[in-house]
């Protein structure tokens, strides 16, 4: 069965400080996905990452792939508090049957950040 | 150009009734993918539509749901006899062509079965 396991689930940051939410996953993809979800809201794309090696940077966040790992990161830089969210990474299912468009997605890390 | 466009966004319905949900697209899309989010969980891909055809369904409950995009008009997913489990946020995403990196998700809708 494919799996997508991101730690930790939940995050309490202080604000200007750094962490990291792991997203590991049990297929061979080579592309990994990062949306945040405001409460209530729908989720919004922040990473595509498409090859071994990728990274990816956009203000604070910054997202990496090692598919030999099976391993994506998102490292949050000086978090703030407009950071507050949460994160959900995944992968495509193609390669155990499903379409493209089959989206498996972790659980998801809620992330609060502090003042 | 409007996003993916969702309704209702919200949804009550008592045990046993239908719920219809519907979804267009992004102008130039035609494929349609449904996911469903319970509370505290990821999103779950339920089923991948192109006009017309089901492309894969292999996320749908087998009994009680069933998914539409017609040729025209906006694609439905419909759930008949309501059960409480079904309680869930319902997001659907489009896309131009099956890419997955394009997929563009709409607002949601939120059913709730009293």
């Amino acid at each position: 069965e494919l799996k997508v396991e991101q730690n930790p689930l939940f995050l309490s940051m202080q604000e200007g400080k750094n962490y990291t939410i792991y997203c590991n996953y049990s297929t061979t993809s080579d592309r990994l996905y990062w949306y945040r979800q405001d409460p209530g809201k729908s989720l919004e794309s922040l990473f595509v990452l498409l090859s071994n090696g990728a990274v990816k940077q956009e203000g604070r966040l910054m997202a990496s792939l090692d598919t030999k790992a099976r391993l994506s990161t998102l490292h949050i830089t000086a978090a703030v508090h407009d950071l507050s969210a949460t994160y959900f990474c995944a992968v495509d299912g193609v390669r155990y049957g499903g379409s493209q468009g089959n989206l498996i997605f972790g659980k998801g890390t809620k992330l609060s950040v502090k003042p | 150009n409007a996003g993916v466009m969702q309704n209702p966004r919200h949804l009550v319905r008592r045990r046993g009734q239908e719920a219809r949900l519907r979804c267009s697209p992004m102008k130039g899309h035609s494929h349609v993918y449904w996911y469903r989010q319970l509370p505290e969980e990821g999103l779950k891909f339920m089923v991948y539509l192109q006009k017309e055809n089901i492309i894969d369904e292999s996320g749908m409950p087998k009994e009680r749901f069933s998914a539409e995009f017609p040729k025209e008009g906006p694609s439905i997913l419909r759930i008949q006899q309501v059960v409480r489990g079904d309680s869930a946020a319902y997001f659907c995403a489009s896309s131009r062509s099956q890419v997955v990196h394009e997929q563009y998700f709409g607002p949601g809708t939120r059913l709730t079965v009293t």
